[in-house]
């Protein structure tokens, strides 16, 4: 298995909704990743774990809350959101290993859109 | 503050040609670059990497050229096909061993003509 899977696909939530993605691999990547993308933009890193373990938080509001329950999942729980926050959001995972280089595989993303 | 940038947003080349794509970049620690191609509502997908120990790296038809002096990098496509046609995005990373950030470039969108 060398795919990423993201659910749902698309989601629509208001302000005030509570809502979760949810990301999954089984190529034994143990660095996992959620990236936010704009339209006509690059993707931007949001958070980054390691063996399970937060490593990198993108100075990312605290509306947004990530998750790594096992090492094979990843989620992301979204709470009181902006309209400002409808972006594709995007999973990817990698190997981690200090000897040598490692490219990160990216899902297909979910597209959120916040009334 | 715009790291790595893609001045071209767009391209456009005859099937069976060459596509060229560039990226340049600012950051001097960037030790590993990269190349993702993105069809539209999909996840950005691996093309090809290079890292800063050298200056060529050539996978089928994409080839990807490093100028360390210049902070250049650029893909080839060789021959061009309709399926190529794509938003592709360059990458980069300060070590590439994983459990880093990736920062991207704003991305060209190449145009296979038939």
């Amino acid at each position: 298995d060398t795919e990423v899977t993201q659910t749902p696909k698309h989601l629509v939530m208001g302000m005030t909704n509570k809502k979760s993605l949810k990301c999954e691999q089984h190529m034994g990547h143990r660095a996992m990743y959620w990236y936010k993308q704009k339209a006509k933009k690059p993707p931007e890193l949001m958070f980054v774990y390691s063996y399970e373990k937060l490593s990198i938080n993108e100075s990312v509001p605290s509306r947004f809350s990530p998750e790594c329950p096992n090492s094979s999942l990843l989620n992301l729980h979204l709470h009181a959101l902006q309209p400002e926050d409808s972006a594709l959001y995007l999973c990817a995972s990698s190997r981690v290993d200090g000897s040598s280089y490692n490219e990160q595989f990216f899902g297909p993303g979910t597209r959120l859109t916040v009334l | 503050d715009q790291q790595v940038k893609q001045n071209s947003p767009s391209l456009s080349v005859q099937e069976g040609r060459i596509s060229i794509l560039n990226c340049d970049y600012t950051n001097s620690m960037f030790d590993y670059f990269l190349w993702y191609k993105k069809y539209p509502a999909e996840g950005p997908t691996f093309l090809i990497s290079i890292s800063s120990i050298k200056d060529k790296n050539e996978d089928g038809r994409f080839t990807v050229f490093l100028n360390k002096s210049a902070k250049h990098l650029s893909l080839h496509i060789v021959p061009s096909q309709p399926g190529d046609s794509a938003v592709y995005f360059c990458a980069a990373s300060e070590r590439g061993f994983g459990n880093e950030k990736l920062t991207f470039g704003t991305g060209t969108r190449l145009t296979i003509i038939p």
